[in-house]
């Protein structure tokens, strides 16, 4: 079974500080790995993910993650918040192969972005 | 723009009616999952099809069933609706030209009274 823990429901940063979103996964094979976003009343947006290539991953918007497989960690990190990165990100797992494309959601951290 | 499109946005049900969500996606992908967001939570999976078969179903009772049709549009029914049923059901297919990319819909707010 696959699992993912985002560690803190809400972060809270500055305009022009470090986005740091924690993601740990639990999965019994190689996983892949995403990040979402979601902006309020809308649906999920896709920002980056790893499918077992280059363990650092860039994604739209400045976002990048790092897969570290000895801390079965895949943290999404900025270097420099905008006030329209404000939203809520999921970090999300799934199985490598077959044909079940079944994601397993964290429950989210919302990211407030302080002027 | 993911592609994704779903219907009815937003819609109100009374407590034991039935609801049927609609989803389609321009490219034709053929992999269709439904996902179940309730406020404040994470999406859950409910089911996925390929090949207008269900293919894998998360924790959700039978009264949450699906079709998909040959031209890879889906539909999410919901019987005998509870009020826990309110949430965001969004809609997701997978896309081959991309890998195990998942794109999502915009999603239907369904709130049963």
């Amino acid at each position: 079974a696959q699992s993912v823990t985002q560690l803190g429901s809400h972060v809270s940063v500055s305009e022009g500080a470090l986005v740091l979103l924690r993601c740990n996964y639990s999965s019994s094979v190689p996983p892949y790995l995403f990040w979402y976003v979601q902006y309020p009343n809308q649906g999920l947006q896709l920002l980056l993910k790893y499918t077992s290539a280059a363990t650092l991953v860039k994604g739209i918007n400045g976002f990048e993650a790092e897969f570290k497989k000895s801390e079965t960690s895949f943290h999404l990190t900025k270097p420099s918040a905008h006030m329209s990165d404000a939203a809520e990100y999921f970090c999300a797992v799934s199985l490598v192969g077959g044909s079940n494309y079944k994601l397993t959601f964290g429950k989210g951290t919302l990211l407030t972005v302080n002027p | 723009e993911t592609g994704v499109t779903q219907s009815p946005t937003h819609l109100i049900k009374t407590r034991g009616q039935q609801v049927t969500l609609r989803c389609s996606s321009q490219s034709g992908h053929n992999t269709v999952s439904w996902y179940q967001q309730a406020l404040g939570q994470g999406p859950q999976f409910i089911f996925q099809y390929y090949r207008e078969e269900e293919n894998g179903r998360g924790n959700f009772p039978p009264r949450f069933s699906g079709l998909q049709f040959p031209n890879y549009s889906s539909e999410l029914n919901v019987n005998a609706l509870e009020l826990d049923d309110s949430a965001l059901y969004l809609c997701a297919y997978r896309s081959a030209l991309t890998g195990n990319t998942i794109y999502f819909g915009e999603g239907s707010w369904l709130t049963v009274v």
